[in-house]
């Protein structure tokens, strides 16, 4: 079975400052890696995805996240936070090939101005 | 290029009541998803379709609920009878399908609440 977990329901952060939003995960093989953001009233937004090759993924809006493998983390980044990143982000894992992803229970980010 | 649609976005009936959704993936996208999401949760898997067939239907509670893809293009979820658990905001995804990136689509989704 996989599964992830983002250990903080919340993360406070002021604008301008860097941001780590965490995510953990434990599946069978080789993990692909996804990071979403759900703004209210909308659907998820695809941000950035892990599969292969270097460790770093860049994604949109200036984020990024590294694959730890030792670690089984793929956390989120960004080196200075705009109030509008404020939403809520999803990390979620499948296996290599799978077009199945366990997503975890979300991360509410908060910017404050 | 449009994004993922669904209607209705939001929708309350009475507890025993039907509903049903109606999803149109992004033009092209061979595998659609649908998910439900309840508070304070990621969503959940419940069917998975490339193209018209239903490749994994093995969290959707079949006594209830069922789905349909006929053309391979837009899909309906429905659910009858509907119970209060069922309260929870059910989205749609789409991706282009195998063999290409993994990652999904989502539409705005729609609300569910049954009082």
């Amino acid at each position: 079975a996989q599964s992830v977990a983002q250990p903080e329901d919340q993360v406070n952060v002021a604008e301008g400052n860097p941001l780590t939003v965490k995510c953990t995960y434990s599946v069978s093989g080789n993990p692909y890696l996804f990071w979403y953001v759900q703004y209210p009233n909308r659907g998820l937004q695809f941000l950035l995805k892990y599969i292969t090759g270097d460790n770093l993924v860049k994604g949109s809006y200036g984020f990024e996240a590294e694959f730890n493998k030792s670690q089984t983390s793929f956390h989120l980044k960004k080196p200075s936070a705009l109030v509008s990143d404020s939403a809520l982000y999803f990390c979620a894992v499948s296996s290599a090939g799978s077009y199945i992803p366990t997503f975890g229970r979300g991360t509410s980010l908060i910017v404050h101005p | 290029e449009a994004g993922v649609v669904q209607s209705p976005r939001y929708k309350i009936i009475e507890k025993k009541q039907p509903v049903a959704f109606w999803c149109n993936p992004i033009s092209g996208h061979n595998t659609l998803y649908w998910y439900r999401q309840n508070l304070g949760q990621g969503p959940e898997l419940l069917i998975r379709y490339e193209n018209e067939e239903a490749v994994d239907d093995s969290q959707l509670p079949k006594d209830r609920f069922s789905a349909e893809r006929l053309k391979g293009v837009d899909s309906t979820l429905k659910i009858q009878p509907a119970e209060l658990g069922d309260s929870a905001v059910y989205l749609c995804a789409s991706s282009p399908g195998p063999g290409t990136s993994y990652e999904q689509y989502f539409g705005p989704g729609t609300r569910l609440t049954v009082t």
